[in-house]
């Protein structure tokens, strides 16, 4: 069964530190994404990648970056929190570009900044 | 100016009943597909079913159904014999030719409850 993993559900971290959100994928996949939820918003893209080493900003990267070294791993790292990080994080994995090629998402990960 | 809109933040339906969930979307670009995903309270976004702007026919999985009016550029999501499991988040997405990077654009989500 294809999955999506990311390593913690749930984070409470201090303001200023340093927070890394991992995403490991197992269907060899070429296309990762981080989003971000907040209610009323729906999903507001974060970093994706199209290959290993590479990457891409989306809508909201401020505050953000990313690191792919491995085709199947995603990370997001924010490099000093703040508390309107507090959020939950989305990663996503698809294979292709266009058409009908469908998001498969990992379970979430919540983050508390306080 | 949104590009996905669900007007619906929330609904109550009871069990059994069919479930409509309100899409309309906003583009200029011909060739677009749109997308229905399901988010349950464990958090993981689950896809339902995908409309091509060129599809000929409406989408159906199983209990779900997309009622794709283009002209009026709306894709409605069908929800039929409702059951208490279906009771979740939903969001509806685009994608279009014309971004290069050909990402999704999301709906604010409806949030249904299924009453028994």
């Amino acid at each position: 069964d294809v999955k999506v993993t990311q390593s913690s559900r749930y984070l409470v971290k201090r303001t200023g530190e340093k927070v890394f959100l991992e995403c490991v994928q197992d269907m060899d996949h070429e296309n990762m994404f981080w989003y971000r939820q907040d209610p009323g918003l729906g999903l507001r893209l974060i970093y994706f990648s199209y290959d290993v080493k590479m990457k891409e900003k989306g809508d909201i990267p401020e505050g953000y970056s990313v690191s792919r070294e491995k085709k199947e791993r995603f990370s997001l790292i924010l490099e000093s929190a703040s508390t309107n990080q507090t959020s939950m994080y989305l990663c996503a994995s698809s294979l292709g570009s266009f058409g009908a090629n469908v998001l498969t998402f990992g379970a979430g990960s919540r983050l508390t900044v306080l | 100016a949104q590009k996905i809109t669900q007007t619906q933040p929330g609904m109550f339906v009871q069990e059994k009943e069919a479930v409509t969930l309100d899409c309309t979307y906003d583009t200029s670009d011909p060739s677009y597909g749109l997308f229905w995903y399901k988010q349950p309270s464990s958090g993981e976004m689950i896809f339902l079913i995908y409309q091509g702007s060129y599809d000929q026919q409406n989408a159906t999985e199983g209990r779900y159904s997309l009622n794709f009016q283009k002209a009026r550029k709306s894709a409605n999501l069908v929800i039929s014999a409702s059951q208490l499991g279906d009771s979740a988040m939903y969001f509806c997405a685009m994608r279009e030719a014309m971004d290069s990077n050909y990402q999704l654009i999301w709906g604010a989500g409806t949030k249904l409850i299924i009453k028994p």
